[in-house]
């Protein structure tokens, strides 16, 4: 089993559409959780940084943390095709930048 | 302020050669990370430099090293290229030794074929 686990997709949806990305871990150290976003030939670009579990808010995007069941999800409210890329949850124990662990991406298009 | 700037951007090699990778961190970073990123896959830590020496390491084998410039930049050498080398290569710049992920800043990355 991997550490952290997350759907490939790939995910279609029209533009407007709501989008839910997920992922499940299985280590439960992990406290710091992140969003990655990867256009194609681009390196990742953070999205959302949370800690511990609760909800975050940024103008269309939501993260979300459960830690008793080991999940977290990112919701894309009011999709557009500009947020067609694949989407990298990572997470660490420590705040720190040097033992993040990675799902594998969950690539997205929004369709116009 | 520029970001991080990576060489080359793509390059083949045959097995068993060596590569080096070029990263140029963000202006004001002072410490570099290396991701593999396999195609399909999420990137996994290579190893860190900070002040020119490695500070943290993932599960990779010696063969993977690096170096550390007095200007921050920084440089991943290969050797003894394998097959599952072939990978697209992240070099991501932070502002200080153990920053948090929310200031990581990657670049676009080098994609490596190895035949």
């Amino acid at each position: 089993q991997k550490e952290v686990e997350q759907d490939p997709g790939p995910l279609s949806v029209p533009e407007g559409a709501i989008v839910s990305l997920n992922c499940t871990y299985s280590n439960s150290a992990f406290q710091y959780f992140m969003w990655y976003r990867q256009y194609s030939r681009k390196g990742p670009e953070l999205l959302m940084y949370t800690y511990s579990s609760g909800n975050k808010e940024d103008g269309r995007f939501t993260a979300q943390v459960d830690k008793s069941s080991k999940y977290i999800s990112l919701f894309i409210r009011d999709s557009q095709p500009s947020d067609s890329a694949t989407y990298l949850c990572a997470m660490s124990a420590l705040d720190n930048n040097n033992d993040m662990r990675f799902g594998a991406g969950t690539r997205l298009t929004v369709k116009p | 302020e520029t970001g991080v700037t990576q060489s080359p951007t793509h390059l083949i090699k045959t097995r068993g050669q060596q590569v080096t990778l070029r990263c140029s961190s963000q202006s004001g970073h002072n410490t570099v990370s290396w991701y593999q990123q396999a195609l399909g896959q999420g990137p996994q830590f290579i190893f860190q430099y900070y002040r020119e020496e490695e500070n943290g390491r993932g599960n990779f084998p010696p063969r993977f090293s690096g170096l550390q410039f007095p200007n921050y930049s920084s440089e991943l050498n290969v050797n003894a290229l394998e097959l599952d080398d072939s990978a697209l290569y992240l070099c991501a710049s932070s502002p200080r030794w153990g920053s948090g992920a929310n200031v990581l800043t990657f670049g676009a990355g080098s994609r490596l074929t190895v035949l």
